[in-house]
């Protein structure tokens, strides 16, 4: 089986930094895939990383430890804007099916 | 490109009805799959497929039948609804690795 582990909530003020993390265990593990929702809209891909490290993208950088079984999504320069939920989600080959966690609501204030 | 198209947006259904999800791409690709998302829960893999004629069942199959007779159409059958099944449902798409797109979402009641 498959399962993944990310916080629930997580609030933070405009322009701080916020890290999601995101845990996993599979049976067999391709990549790392973080995705955001707002409210009541469809989920929208943000980073991948199949390979150790940092992939950054803008004010959005995400992290893979292979090793670890971990990655995080780093979200610099909040806005209100960003505040959506935020799911990791992983395959364990590819082109077969995206598993994802729970995910985690962030709320930013002013 | 109008990209993943799913239909209907809304449908509230009695128990024991039957119904059909329609979702369609057009960006050829090979990968379908659908997900429903309830609070908490996040999103739950229901059925996929990675190409036509081949389907695969994910987390949550149970109550719910698919094909894949050609690349662009992959729908999602309810033969009798339950109250559990009230679910906003996502069919999504994408190449053999890569992003996945999303449709907008068909949001379902059953009484």
């Amino acid at each position: 089986g498959q399962s993944l582990e990310q916080p629930s909530e997580v609030t933070a003020v405009e322009g701080a930094i916020v890290q999601i993390n995101c845990t996993y265990q599979t049976s067999g593990f391709y990549g790392l895939s973080w995705y955001q929702q707002h409210d009541g809209g469809a989920p929208t891909f943000l980073s991948y990383n199949g390979l150790d490290g940092l992939e950054e993208t803008g004010r959005f950088s995400s992290f893979l430890s292979r090793s670890d079984s971990y990655g995080y999504l780093l979200l610099q320069e909040l806005q209100m804007k960003d505040s959506a939920s935020y799911f990791c989600a992983v395959s364990r080959q590819a082109g077969t099916a995206l598993i994802f966690g729970k995910g985690t609501t962030l709320s930013v204030s002013s | 490109n109008a990209g993943v198209t799913q239909t209907p947006k809304f449908q509230v259904l009695k128990t024991g009805q039957s119904m059909t999800l329609q979702c369609a791409q057009d960006m050829n690709h090979e990968y379908m799959s659908w997900y429903r998302q309830d609070p908490g829960m996040g999103l739950r893999l229901i059925h996929y497929s990675v190409g036509a004629g081949i389907t695969d069942q994910g987390e949550v199959p149970n109550g719910y039948n698919v094909s894949r007779s050609t690349t662009e159409d992959f729908p999602l059958r309810l033969l009798s609804a339950a109250p559990s099944q009230t679910s906003v449902y996502f069919c999504a798409s994408r190449e053999r690795t890569g992003e996945l797109f999303f449709g907008e979402g068909s949001r379902l009641t059953v009484l």
